[in-house]
């Protein structure tokens, strides 16, 4: 059964220093969304991507965030000076046709540590 | 603002029992509902997803039903099992976030007993 990957699982980073973490949705789906979830708190939604642009970003998703489909299978997401409070787990998650109405597909996630 | 609430925040039962959980939304203007397990530690897996229109869904062992007007679903697991155990979410999508915006209430973690 198609399912959402993403790499790394683990990711442990300086404050300040960059980083990427990179999802591939499933194959046929075209809306593309990450989320994030803090220890001990609830899944917060962060940005969603269609047709090669952002469709809705979340008032977390500020200026030191971006993404990126940089081919036909990645999706990225970069925090470009991380901070102790960006420490979180890092769900990408996908949807298959045109409209953000369908079941979304989320993938293992990954746990990222600012120190 | 949407507000997405989950009771209890855990449970405990006994191998075979029925249970129900619970999710309420403050906010009826809704596209759908979605539940999902979450398993410690790992990533989330979809359960079910109710649309607007309807009124339940089936998927085995488990069923969803939802309650526009009244902003409540309930996920109904019957004769459940060890394996059960995980935390169970549900999230709503609402018709003001174009983008496939999913609101999650916090979750309830389910035990089940030997």
């Amino acid at each position: 059964e198609p399912e959402v990957t993403q790499t790394p699982s683990h990711q442990v980073t300086q404050m300040g220093q960059e980083v990427i973490l990179r999802c591939v949705p499933i194959s046929n789906h075209l809306y593309f969304y990450w989320y994030r979830q803090i220890l001990g708190q609830k899944v917060e939604f962060l940005v969603s991507f269609y047709n090669n642009e952002i469709s809705e970003k979340s008032e977390i998703f500020d200026d030191q965030f971006s993404v990126e489909r940089p081919d036909g299978s990645n999706f990225t997401l970069k925090i470009r000076s991380t901070k102790l409070e960006d420490s979180a787990m890092y769900f990408c998650a996908s949807t298959i046709g045109g409209t953000a109405t369908g079941e979304q597909y989320f993938g293992p996630g990954t746990r990222l540590t600012v120190t | 603002k949407q507000e997405v609430t989950q009771i209890p925040a855990a449970l405990s039962v006994p191998e075979g029992e029925n249970l129900v959980l619970n999710c309420s939304f403050t906010d009826s203007a809704i596209y759908n509902l979605q539940w999902f397990r979450q398993d410690p530690g790992k990533g989330l897996t979809s359960l079910l997803l109710i649309q607007s229109s309807q009124r339940e869904q089936t998927s085995g062992r488990l069923n969803a039903s939802l309650d526009k007007s009244s902003g409540r679903s309930t996920l109904y697991i019957a004769a459940s099992q060890p394996g059960d155990s995980a935390t169970y979410l549900c999230a709503v999508r609402d018709i003001y976030n174009q983008g496939g915006k999913l609101i999650f209430g916090q979750g309830t973690e389910l035990s089940v007993k030997p």
